[in-house]
C-alpha cells in the first residue's frame, strides 16, 4: 500500500520561503515511470496543480509559479520537496502531496494547512 | 492551458437518485480525463481514470464516458456516501488542469 505524507511548517511569513516534504512509503520515488506531484487548495476553492517531479529528475511547473516554486527529490530518503519562494496571502492553502502515473493521480497524502501571516 | 469546466456547479439530489456531472475541455484531451470525489477535510479520491475505467475498489454505480471534449460522470444510485464534491481532471498535457468542481448535496 503506498502512502504519502507531507511534513513542514504551518506558518510562514510573508516574503519568506515555504517548505514541504513527502515522505513516500510502499513504493520507491526513484524507480518506475511516475511522477512525484504537488498540488494546493486554497481555502473554500478548487484544487490546483503546482508541478512534479519524475523519477529520472526532470522538473514541470505551474507556468503561475514557475518563477517561484523548485520541486527536488531524495531517492536515498525516498522522499521529495517542495519550495515555494516570496509567499504572500495567496499562497495560503492545503498542499497536497500525491503520486502521478502520467495518466491518473492515484494516491495522495491527507494534505497540510500553510497559512502565510506575519 | 487547457481549460476545465464542470457543470453543474452544485447540484442537490436524494439518496437513490441518478446523477450526472459533465465536464468539458477548452480543447481535445482524447481520453485522458480523470475524476476525483472529494469530502469534507480529506484528500480527493480517484473515481474514474482514462475517462472511462473504474478504479480499483470504486463501486460499480460510478461510471465515466466520453472523449475529445466532452465527458461525463454518472452516479447510478446515489447513497448516502456520495455526497461529496466532484472534480475532473485532465492529464493531456502541462499544466495539469482541473474543473472548478460540482458540490452535490443531499436534498
Amino acid at each position: 500500500q503506498v502512502q504519502l505524507q507531507e511534513s513542514g511548517p504551518g506558518l510562514v511569513k510573508p516574503s519568506q520561503t515555504l517548505s514541504l516534504t513527502c515522505a513516500v512509503s510502499g513504493a520507491s520515488i526513484s524507480n518506475g515511470g511516475f511522477y512525484s506531484s504537488w498540488i494546493r487548495q486554497r481555502p473554500g476553492k478548487g484544487l490546483e496543480w503546482v508541478g512534479h517531479i519524475h523519477y529520472s529528475g526532470n522538473t514541470y511547473y505551474s507556468p503561475s509559479l514557475k518563477s517561484r516554486v523548485t520541486i527536488s527529490m531524495d531517492a536515498s530518503k525516498n522522499q521529495f520537496s517542495l519550495r515555494l519562494d516570496s509567499v504572500t496571502a495567496a499562497d495560503t492553502a492545503v498542499y497536497f502531496c500525491a503520486r502521478d502515473l502520467g495518466r491518473e493521480i492515484d494516491y495522495w497524502g491527507q494534505g497540510t494547512l500553510v497559512t502565510v501571516s506575519s | 492551458d487547457i481549460q476545465m469546466t464542470q457543470s453543474p456547479s452544485s447540484l442537490s439530489a436524494s439518496v437513490g437518485d441518478r446523477v450526472t456531472i459533465t465536464c468539458r475541455a477548452s480543447h481535445s484531451i482524447s481520453s485522458y480525463l480523470n475524476w476525483y470525489q472529494q469530502k469534507p477535510g480529506k484528500a480527493p479520491k480517484l473515481l474514474i481514470y482514462a475517462a472511462s475505467s473504474l478504479q480499483s475498489g470504486v463501486p460499480s454505480r460510478f461510471s465515466g464516458s466520453g472523449s475529445g471534449t466532452d465527458f461525463t460522470l454518472t452516479i447510478s444510485s446515489l447513497q448516502p456516501e456520495d455526497f461529496a464534491t466532484y472534480y475532473c481532471q485532465q492529464s493531456y498535457t502541462i499544466p495539469i488542469t482541473f474543473g472548478q468542481g460540482t458540490r452535490l448535496d443531499i436534498k
